[in-house]
């Protein structure tokens, strides 16, 4: 299983840009990076996804660094409502997902 | 058009007891898969259904066992129930067979009481 570090916690004020990062340095070359959140209650959101370029969607930017070994989730303006616990996860063969402990995001009014 | 849907929301069972826990998938997906996740911890694979066979199978011992019908929805059973199982019950479906780009989509979860 291919492995992803994250940081426990992070805290944002609200409005402000959000950068949760995360390192996989033992991604393979047809990994596709996942981020997904969790609302306390809820199963796991889909946020976004992407192979080796940078991806934006209307939920958040994904960057992948050029050796594919860390990438970041931007959140453009943290709202109270991204207050979720963040997972990276690697996704290669089969339909699994790894997931990790994940970051806590506390979005500061 | 009706996301993943499971069932009961919440349980409570006593100790050796049996369970049996339900999802229904996202309409036009094929594969469910079944994760538990322990408060605090990040969701742990169980195993996944296809064609109403287990394909994968995570690191879970065989007090728990699954079931997938004709229609793709699935059962997840665990027998002989110790305080250790309580957890929330996370189901997800997909498309079997797609590419490691595809997303899982998760239903709500039930939250297993073991007393």
């Amino acid at each position: 299983d291919a492995k992803t570090t994250q940081p426990n916690s992070m805290e944002s004020n609200e409005e402000e840009p959000v950068h949760l990062p995360c390192n996989h340095s033992t991604i393979s070359g047809t990994d596709y990076i996942h981020w997904y959140r969790q609302l306390p209650s809820q199963g796991p959101e889909y946020v976004i996804h992407g192979l080796t370029s940078n991806v934006n969607n209307r939920m958040a930017s994904l960057a992948i660094a050029e050796d594919r070994k860390s990438s970041t989730l931007i959140l453009h303006r943290a709202t109270l409502r991204d207050a979720a616990v963040y997972y990276c996860i690697l996704r290669g063969t089969g339909n699994q997902f790894y997931f990790g402990t994940g970051t806590s995001l506390t979005v500061i009014p | 058009d009706a996301g993943v849907t499971q069932s009961p929301t919440h349980l409570i069972k006593t100790r050796g007891q049996q369970v049996t826990l339900r999802c229904s998938p996202k309409s036009g997906h094929d594969t469910v898969s079944w994760y538990q996740q322990a408060l605090g911890q990040g969701p742990q694979f169980i195993f996944q259904y296809y064609e109403e066979e287990e394909r994968q199978r995570g690191n879970f011992p065989d007090r728990f066992s699954g079931h997938q019908f004709p229609n793709y929805s699935s059962e997840l059973n665990v027998n002989a129930l110790l305080l250790g199982d309580s957890a929330l019950y996370l189901c997800a479906s997909s498309l079997f067979g797609g590419s490691s780009a595809d997303t899982q989509y998760f239903g709500p979860g039930t939250r297993l009481t073991v007393l």
